[in-house]
């Protein structure tokens, strides 16, 4: 069956340090991978999505970027963290069908001081 | 109108009550939805799927109406750990599908 792994699970992190999340998947090929962003009482935010490697979808301008250099590894980073960038953070993986669910890992809460 | 939309609730019902949700979507060409849970503090899960005009999974009943672009989903016999934000999701095809459109939930509360 497949897995996702999301790490870490909480974090906490000065305004201006780096940030690196990583997600793997295990158990399928060729995923979809997929990085959100949940604020605090707030919905799901898209914040990128790869159909493969090396090949990364933007959806909102900002100082995250994202990478993926392996077909299961997806991860997410930023060279100097913002206040707004706190809350939680949401990996996730789709088989490639058309009509087919995310599903998510654990999530990592970040918090920034 | 939004692509997707739900009203936020709370609802707040007994044990052992029967509780619909609604949800309105706005592309007419879609095929498939999902209903997911979130749990607070937590990450959704995948709660149902829907691809024809509905899906039952014991106590839940997922319905779906194309003709007035709404999902709904029915919860009887409401239990204590049913209280969770539920999510109404829709295919994104700007993405060429591989993207969701997620609502921004109905939260639940069933108290004893």
């Amino acid at each position: 069956s497949q897995t996702i792994h999301q790490w870490p699970a909480t974090l906490v992190q000065p305004v201006g340090s780096p940030l690196s999340l990583e997600c793997t998947v295990e158990g399928t090929s060729n995923p979809n991978l997929y990085w959100y962003r949940q604020a605090a009482g707030r919905g799901l935010q898209l914040l990128f999505y790869s159909v493969g490697i090396g090949q990364i979808s933007s959806e909102v301008p900002q100082n995250l970027s994202a990478s993926r250099p392996q077909d299961r590894q997806f991860i997410l980073s930023s060279k100097k963290l913002l206040l707004s960038d706190s809350g939680f953070y949401l990996c996730a993986w789709k088989g490639t069908g058309a009509y087919q669910p995310q599903h998510f890992g654990d999530g990592t809460r970040l918090s920034i001081l | 109108r939004k692509e997707v939309e739900q009203d936020p609730g709370p609802f707040n019902v007994p044990e052992g009550a029967t509780v619909a949700f609604n949800c309105t979507y706005s592309n007419s060409a879609s095929q498939s939805f999902f209903w997911y849970r979130q749990d607070c503090r937590k990450e959704p899960k995948l709660l149902m799927s829907v691809y024809s005009s509905g899906n039952e999974d014991g106590r839940f009943t997922a319905q779906l109406n194309r003709a007035s672009q709404y999902i709904s989903l029915l919860i009887r016999d409401s239990k204590l750990s049913d209280s969770a934000t539920y999510l109404c999701v829709v295919p994104d095809f700007s993405g060429g599908y591989n993207k969701l459109i997620f609502g921004a939930g109905t939260r639940l509360a069933v108290h004893p």
